[in-house]
């Protein structure tokens, strides 16, 4: 069965430092989306993606956070300068149509020290 | 006030008993999505339904549009079934709310 998937699975960093994490939607799939979960609380709506472009976005979603296509088969997630509280899990979602079920990733633990 | 709520927010359970968790919503919506959380953090999608009922296994989902209301039931609950269990409903065309989530604990 077709899967999203995402890397790092667990991602460290210092204050400051800029990272990217990465996803592959299911190919056949034309929505993407962003979610984060700081922990304890619950998951949120960061940015969805379509066409290339943002679609929609959160106002968790500030200058510091960009999304990319790079290719045909990823969809990534640059966070510039990290911060403290951007220390979260991340889940990368994709639908084949606008308002279909979403499928979610395995999540990537993003740990800013 | 939260959009999506979920009751309750914690479950503890002994091995077979009948499980259910409860969701809320505000919104006017066409469908809801339940989610399960495994220990990891990794999200596995369960149900999405518009109306009545789906049965998997041993899940039953059920909806209310008119009530706003869904509730997920596990029969002859497993400690393999402890996971948070969350329902989302779509907010517009493109992103989910999400509830809070329930934390079930099934005691072998």
């Amino acid at each position: 069965e077709p899967e999203v998937t995402q890397t790092p699975s667990h991602q460290v960093t210092q204050m400051g430092q800029e990272v990217i994490l990465r996803c592959v939607p299911i190919s056949n799939h034309l929505y993407f989306y962003w979610y984060r979960q700081i922990l304890g609380q619950k998951v949120e709506f960061l940015v969805s993606f379509y066409n290339n472009e943002i679609s929609e976005k959160s106002e968790i979603f500030d200058d510091q956070f960009s999304v990319e296509r790079p290719d045909g088969s990823n969809f990534t997630l640059k966070i510039r300068s990290t911060k403290l509280e951007d220390s979260a899990m991340y889940f990368c979602a994709s639908s084949e149509g606008a308002g279909d079920t979403q499928y979610f990733g395995p999540g990537t633990r993003l740990t800013v020290l | 006030k939260n959009e999506v709520e979920q009751s309750p927010q914690n479950l503890t359970a002994q091995e077979g008993e009948f499980i259910t968790i409860n969701c809320s919503y505000s919104v006017g919506i066409s469908a809801l999505h339940w989610l399960q959380q495994h220990p990891g953090g990794g999200i596995v999608s369960l149900f999405m339904l518009s109306s009545g009922k789906k049965k998997h296994g041993r899940l039953i989902a059920t909806i209310n549009i008119q009530e706003k209301h869904s509730s997920l039931h596990i029969t002859a609950s497993h400690p393999r079934d402890s996971a948070v269990y969350i329902c989302a409903v779509p907010s517009g065309t493109y992103k989910y709310i999400f509830g809070t989530g329930t934390r079930l604990k099934v005691l072998a």
